[in-house]
């Protein structure tokens, strides 16, 4: 039972356009959620969050939104840069059922162009 | 140091060997996490320690697996008699709360078994 859902597997932009990266999610008590990034042989990093009370986050280039009656959130990155292609992981938690942990889904793999 | 240190990054064993895999969480962080991550997929929990307490072990796929953190700081996955479907990359995580926050990961540690 895949939770969160990642439904592109990859995604490829040009230097300086928009990046929008997909996730669904189908656990209704989920109400944090976390965007990492993950380059290859190195641990995930942890990029924004957004919490359930609002619709959106933003930090400098990345902006995450959530859509909590239709279970969905996007990770858009503003403009893209090639330093910026690497593997992102949408993520939740349900902090009154499940604490800390974290569900992922399965990554999308972002190339950007020069 | 900085970081979040695993060891070892590589680990080759025969099926049916044992194997320890070792975590080093950033000093002073309560929370500590192990996951999961086979190839293309993201990670998947597999258990959580808050200080030296084992808080939920529910990810753990058998009773091959078996975690430790017997001080509050340095934690052990240990699997025993492995399969080859316990190829993965084992990654690590910490964090200064106990509620759902920012995790850290480690650069993980590949287990292949032949």
């Amino acid at each position: 039972d895949q939770q969160v859902k990642q439904n592109s597997p990859s995604l490829s932009v040009q230097e300086g356009r928009i990046s929008i990266l997909n996730c669904d999610y189908t656990n209704s008590m989920f109400d944090y959620f976390l965007w990492y990034k993950k380059y290859p042989a190195e641990g995930p990093t942890f990029l924004i969050s957004i919490s359930s009370i609002k619709d959106k986050n933003e930090d400098g280039r990345f902006t995450v939104f959530l859509n909590k009656s239709a279970k969905h959130l996007s990770l858009h990155i503003v403009p893209s840069q090639p330093g910026d292609s690497a593997v992102y992981f949408c993520a939740a938690s349900s902090r009154e059922t499940s604490g800390s942990r974290l569900t992922f889904g399965e990554g999308t793999q972002l190339t950007v162009n020069p | 140091g900085a970081g979040v240190s695993q060891s070892p990054r590589y680990k080759v064993a025969k099926r049916g060997q044992d194997v320890a895999l070792r975590c080093d969480p950033i000093s002073g962080h309560v929370s500590l996490f192990w996951y999961q991550q086979a190839l293309g997929q993201g990670p998947e929990f597999l258990t959580y320690f808050q200080n030296e307490a084992q808080l939920d072990k529910s990810g753990l796929p058998s009773d091959r697996f078996f975690a430790e953190r017997p001080e509050g700081s340095v934690s052990t996955l240990k699997i025993q008699r492995t399969q080859q479907e316990d190829s993965a990359v084992y990654l690590c995580a910490s964090s200064s709360t106990r509620v759902t926050g920012e995790l850290f990961f480690g650069e993980g540690s590949r287990l292949t078994v032949l």
